[in-house]
This record gives C-alpha cells, sequence and structure tokens, in this order.
C-alpha cells in the first residue's frame, strides 16, 4: 500500500485558476514537505511543516499556501496560476530532520 | 552558487559494471540522502548517511563530512538501475530543508 498519497497525479490548469494539491502520509511522521521539481531543474524545497506548525517557507510568492487540516496532512494551495508554475510537485514526511521519503508526485501544467 | 554538485552529469555502463557517483557540497551538512529518480519521475530514498559508510543491497555510501564529499558505489549495475541518482544535504537549519544536487543520469545497458 502507497504510504505517501498524492492527489491527482495529474493536473492542466488555465492560467489565472486556483488549484490543491493535496497529500496524506500514512508513516506515523511529524513532519511533512512540499518540493517543487521544474524542467532541467533540481528539485526544490518550497515548506516545512512540523506537528502542523510552518516550519520553513522558501517560496517567494504568497500564490502557495500550504494547508495542514490533520497531522498527516498537508495540501498546497495555488492561486492566479502562471505557466512558470508548472511542474512537478512532490510531497515528503519524515520525522522531524530524519530522512525524508517522497510521495509520487503531481505534475501540474498550466496552459 | 549550486550548494551541492555531483559528478559525472551522466555515465553509461555495461551490465555488471561498477559505477560510482561523487557529491560534493559546500556548507556543513547533518543529513545526508541519496535519492533514485526513476525514468517515470517518482523518488526512492537509498541510503541517509551523513557520515561513515553504509551499506545496503548492492550500494555503498561512504561521506566524509570534513572534506564535504560523499560516494555511492553501485556494484553489478543492472539495467533496472537505470534513472536518476539525486544526492541532498540539510544544512543543519533544523528546518528540514534538503538541498538538492543536479543528479547523475545513469545508462546501464546490456
Amino acid at each position: 500500500d502507497p504510504k505517501i498519497i498524492q492527489k491527482p497525479k495529474y493536473l492542466v490548469a488555465v492560467t489565472g485558476s486556483e488549484k490543491i494539491l493535496i497529500c496524506e502520509q500514512y508513516l506515523g511522521h511529524n513532519a511533512m514537505y512540499w518540493y517543487r521539481q521544474s524542467a532541467k531543474k533540481p528539485l526544490e524545497f518550497m515548506f516545512s511543516y512540523s506537528y502542523q506548525k510552518l516550519m520553513d517557507n522558501q517560496t517567494a510568492s504568497s500564490r502557495f499556501q500550504p494547508q495542514s487540516s490533520k497531522k498527516n496532512h498537508l495540501d498546497l494551495q495555488i492561486t492566479a496560476l502562471k505557466p512558470d508554475d508548472s511542474a512537478t510537485y512532490f510531497c515528503a514526511s519524515s520525522q522531524h530532520l530524519y530522512e525524508q521519503y517522497f510521495g509520487p508526485g503531481t505534475r501540474l501544467t498550466v496552459l | 552558487g549550486q550548494q551541492v554538485q555531483q559528478s559525472p552529469a551522466s555515465l553509461v555502463l555495461q551490465e555488471g559494471e561498477n559505477a560510482e557517483l561523487q557529491c560534493n557540497f559546500s556548507s556543513t551538512a547533518t543529513q545526508l540522502q541519496w535519492f533514485y529518480q526513476s525514468p517515470g519521475g517518482s523518488l526512492v530514498s537509498l541510503l541517509s548517511n551523513p557520515s561513515g559508510t553504509k551499506h545496503t543491497g548492492r550500494l555503498t555510501s561512504t561521506t566524509v563530512t570534513k572534506e564535504r564529499r560523499s560516494s555511492l558505489h553501485i556494484s553489478s549495475s543492472q539495467t533496472t538501475d537505470s534513472g536518476t541518482y539525486l544526492c541532498a544535504i540539510d544544512r543543519g537549519s533544523a528546518l528540514g530543508r534538503l538541498h538538492f544536487g543536479a543528479g547523475t543520469q545513469l545508462i546501464v545497458i546490456p
């Protein structure tokens, strides 16, 4: 059974719209993260949460908002989508500061 | 500048050959992980090795923290090992932020 679930697997959106990327982990971890992988760029860190509290935010734009409704959930809301937001978004989890495990990713295409 | 540098950028091996992948980093690392990214894009954690030597299966990682470098040795390569190998470090910010290298693309031919 998959331990980190990301939904949807693929997402196509129009410029200016809003989307929510879902992440749930069943590893019993207390920390969760979002990373982004754009074409031909290394994976880049976006957010970290520990015990449902924001620890670190490395996104320059407020259009990206993480939302943690339960301790094993960390969704990512993206508003006013732009073509440059096209990327694969990975959710990860860990015990705080230990080895991180990644979900399968959501591939977002903004037209 | 880039905090994590991986070499080589790409590597082609005949099945059965060994591979040596390098990771150099420009700052202190309190955590270091090696990942495998499949051609389909999924990411799998291979090893967590902030210092010393660790083995798992055909993989051996050696990290020399003082010299800010780590290596990943893959023995007896198989075609299914083809993909991208990523090195990532946590600089000790206590925030869980991993910095990734650009990866080594490995192609193993039969």
